[in-house]
């Protein structure tokens, strides 16, 4: 078990350019999040993927947010035309079903957006 | 949305019990609770789930009200390596939105 990986773990973008960022899960783990924090803020759910597909997008996440997960492995989350506003930690988070119907999430170090 | 509600912030003397309370008053029949903690520059960690019944495991205990309307983490014997924020969870009715809310940040003193 290695653990969910994030890349970059830090990244520094002018308004209005295109961000990428990568999380690979834990290998087993057929589910995946993505978060979005803020200073003094917990994390606010921004999606969700169960294997390929992506089954729950919050309202938070504006048509300039994509997120893909080809094949149910890895899965990037991109940011269009970035805003000052985007400048956050991006946090990832894997998992699969327990017993009992809920899920322990193992989270990744995150990615931090500056957006000069 | 389901909405969980803790104190801001809370001090322990290291090797002391801690009570980390969090109220849950819209919790539905089916919903787990969560904790989670995030240290300094981390992301989240797990510390424990429960439904009815209270939990027990290396980290922490939980210890959840009959009506379910609140719960508390119990750490048995807080040491400097517990001072993180402590997140209370649940997953919204019918989603898989998680729900963090602002945490309880725990001081632990020498």
């Amino acid at each position: 078990d290695t653990g969910v990986s994030q890349n970059p773990r830090h990244k520094i973008t002018k308004r209005g350019q295109n961000v990428t960022f990568r999380c690979d899960p834990i290998s087993e783990h057929n589910r995946l999040y993505w978060y979005r924090q803020t200073l003094g803020q917990g994390p606010e759910f921004l999606t969700y993927f169960q294997n390929e597909a992506q089954l729950e997008k919050s309202r938070l996440l504006s048509d300039r947010f994509s997120a893909e997960r080809p094949k149910g492995s890895f899965s990037t989350l991109e940011i269009q035309r970035t805003e000052q506003g985007d400048s956050a930690m991006y946090l990832c988070a894997s998992s699969r079903r327990d017993r009992g119907r809920t899920d322990t999430q193992y989270f990744g170090p995150g990615t931090r957006l500056t957006v000069l | 949305d389901a909405k969980t509600t803790q104190p801001n912030s809370m001090e322990s003397n290291e090797e002391e019990p801690v009570h980390l309370p969090c109220n849950h008053s819209t919790i539905s029949g089916t919903d787990y609770i969560h904790w989670y903690r995030q240290l300094p520059s981390q992301g989240p960690e797990y510390v424990i789930h429960g439904l009815t019944s209270n939990v027990n495991n290396r980290m922490a205990s939980l210890a959840i009200a009959e009506d379910r309307k609140s719960s508390t983490l119990i750490l048995h014997r807080a040491t400097l390596r517990d001072a993180a924020v402590y997140y209370c969870i649940l997953r919204a009715s019918g989603t898989y939105k998680y729900i963090f809310g602002t945490g309880t940040r725990l001081k632990v003193l020498a």
